[in-house]
């Protein structure tokens, strides 16, 4: 069963607008990681941010920063003022501690900034 | 530091022809290893992973198989490849053992199935 699910196929955002990328995940451990990473079309993979189920703050890396509201397992991306360099896919990712060496992603959600 | 390398970058294949893809990690030792697969426009799908030599966990069995010879050496392969096995294939380790622990890519291999 699918637990990492991304709504958002694709998105418009104009330039230097704050940009929400939404995540939702089913886990039933208490402890568990999520991820987000940034996949540009030259294909590598990049990782943004990491939020672990214990920690009190939400977490944040210079303009991205991670929406996470427990009680409803989400875990949202918000990246502040986006410029054109962030257009690109972003991937949402799970492990599970009980799991903990398996580590799955979203569907993805496409995202374009516009000029 | 630690770097990953993965090969072929490119590769075209005739359907039913068999398939080497090869991962090797540098810098660190007994890393979790995976396999993962993005078709065209899609999400990435675990296709295996490894937590040490000889053990391999596979998610998506289909015609695939993955081997682990050294500890720093992961191999996806297929003895007769599908048209539904084209994509782009990522090879990624991480350190075991907590979940703070992000994966690191290495930078894809694309195979077209012809």
């Amino acid at each position: 069963a699918q637990k990492i699910t991304q709504t958002q196929p694709g998105m418009f955002v104009q330039e230097k607008e704050a940009v929400t990328l939404d995540c939702t995940y089913d886990t039933s451990d208490p402890s568990y990681g999520l991820f987000w990473y940034k996949q540009p079309s030259s294909g590598e993979m990049i990782f943004l941010i990491y939020q672990g189920s214990y920690d009190q703050q939400n977490a944040t890396e210079g303009r991205y920063s991670l929406n996470f509201q427990k009680a409803r397992k989400s875990a949202n991306l918000v990246i502040s003022a986006s410029q054109l360099g962030d257009s690109a896919m972003y991937f949402c990712a799970m492990r599970e501690a009980e799991r903990d060496d398996k580590i799955i992603f979203g569907k993805g959600t496409r995202l374009h900034i516009l000029p | 530091s630690q770097t990953i390398h993965q090969w072929p970058a490119t590769l075209v294949q005739p359907v039913g022809s068999p398939l080497s893809l090869e991962c090797t990690v540098e810098g660190t030792s007994n890393p979790n290893l995976y396999w993962y697969r993005q078709a065209a426009g899609r999400g990435l799908q675990l296709l295996f992973y490894s937590v040490g030599i000889g053990q391999i966990s596979s998610e998506v069995p289909q015609n695939l198989s993955a081997s682990r010879p050294q500890d720093r050496q992961f191999i996806l392969s297929s003895k007769k490849l599908l048209l539904s096995d084209s994509g782009f294939y990522l090879c990624a380790w991480s350190v075991g053992g907590s979940g703070a622990n992000v994966l690191t890519f290495g930078a894809g291999s694309r195979l077209t199935v012809l």
